[in-house]
Order: structure tokens, then sequence, then C-alpha cells
């Protein structure tokens, strides 16, 4: 099974903060990665596929990079709507696996 | 509008069986593969099981294999899980998921899951 880390695991941010979140994964996925935006109760909401492209209604703050087998999903500018933990999720090859997740709460 | 409800949940006791169905609107279902994840209390989540278009080809996770099944009625708009000697920590919330897909501009395809139900939980207790 493909083993996705995220990190951090807790992250305390400011609104108007840039903040970045690390997925790495344990063999190569060819881009088949997604991020996902869950708030306490709610299911998860789709923000990122294929690494980088940008589902469509989510705010442009919201990217996605790659770099070999590291992802990286950064917010430029925190929003208090941003508060909320975040998965990454590999979609190459099954089992589909998921990161631990990152929480991102206000400082 | 997308919408996929699901129902089924509840108490079961260990060994006991549940039946999961997601009811979806909004779209064509059968064009769509469908998944179901679930997520521990307080935990992470977990995919465990795909069905594909025609409900022909199934995948599972190791940890529900051999237990759970799931299939899908296109006619009815529905994909299920039964749920068969289920354990304590069987206990989460499950949620279906929808397959979406896309291609880039060299004509790459990509899936992932766009559109996902509110869940229902599943405890497993004595």
């Amino acid at each position: 099974d493909i083993q996705l880390t995220q990190s951090p695991s807790f992250l305390s941010a400011s609104v108007g903060d840039r903040v970045t979140i690390t997925c790495r994964a344990s063999q190569g996925i060819n881009s088949y990665l997604a991020w996902y935006q869950q708030k306490p109760g709610k299911a998860p909401k789709l923000l990122i596929y294929a690494a980088s492209t940008l589902q469509s209604g989510v705010p442009s703050r919201f990217s996605g990079s790659e770099s070999g087998t590291e992802f990286t999903l950064s917010i430029s500018s925190l929003q208090p709507e941003d508060f909320a933990t975040y998965y990454c999720q590999q979609l190459n090859s099954y089992p589909y696996t998921f990161g631990q997740g990152t929480k991102l709460e206000i400082k | 509008e997308v919408q996929l409800v699901e129902s089924g949940g509840g108490v079961v006791q260990p060994g006991g069986s549940l039946r999961l169905s997601c009811k979806a609107s909004g779209f064509i279902f059968s064009n769509n593969w469908m998944h179901w994840v679930r997520q521990a209390p307080g935990q992470g989540l977990v995919w465990i099981s795909r069905v594909n278009s025609d409900g022909r080809s199934t995948s599972y996770a190791d940890s529900v294999k051999g237990r759970f099944t799931i299939s899908r009625d296109n006619a009815n708009n529905t994909v299920t899980l039964q749920m068969n000697s289920l354990r304590v920590d069987d206990t989460a919330v499950y949620y279906c998921a929808r397959d979406g897909y896309s291609f880039d501009s060299s004509g790459q395809y990509y899936n992932y899951f766009d559109f996902w139900g509110q869940g229902t939980l599943v405890t497993v207790s004595s």
C-alpha cells in the first residue's frame, strides 16, 4: 500500500497568514493526488485534484504543487472559514489512501 | 444539484450485520464509479470499497475484505454496502462518495472524490 505522510499534524496560524501543508508519498503516484478540507461534523470537501488543479468553486487562495513524491497545499491568506482539518489522498492505485490529516487552528 | 444521501446506520452487536444505502440524485448515476469511506471517532479518513459503473468490478480494503460487499442498482440510483461479521473497530461514520473524473490538456485522465454524502454512523458495541 502507498503511505502518505502529512506534516505538520497540527498548525496554528492567524487570519491573513500564508500556510503550507506537506504530503509525502511512499512511492511515485503520477500526480494522482487530491486535497480535501473537513470541518467538524461535516463531510470532506474536494479542494484540489491532479496535485495542482483547483476544483470548481474553490477560492484561488488555495493552491497545490508537487515535486517528485512531495506534494504541498498552500493557502495564501487565511480566512476564518479555512480553519479546518486537511487531508491528502492518493488515487494512483488501490487501496486509495489518505494522509493522517493536518488540523489548522486559529492562533 | 448532485446529492448523495446515506441511510442504514445504527447500533449493532459484534458479529452482527448492517446494510448501508446511498441514494444518488442530480447526475447520471451510471456514469460514475462510487466509493465508501469511513471515519472512526476522532480519527482520519479511510477508503474501504469501490464499485465500477456497471457494478461488475469491485475493490476492498484488506480490513473489510470478505466481510463487506459493495453493490449498486443503476435503475434506482443506489449504492449499497452490506456489512457482515461486524467488529468493534468498524465503528465509524460511513460516507459514500462519487468518483468524479476529468481530462487535462494532454488527455490524461484524473479522478477524485468530488461529492460526498453527509455520512451515517455505525456503532458496533455489546
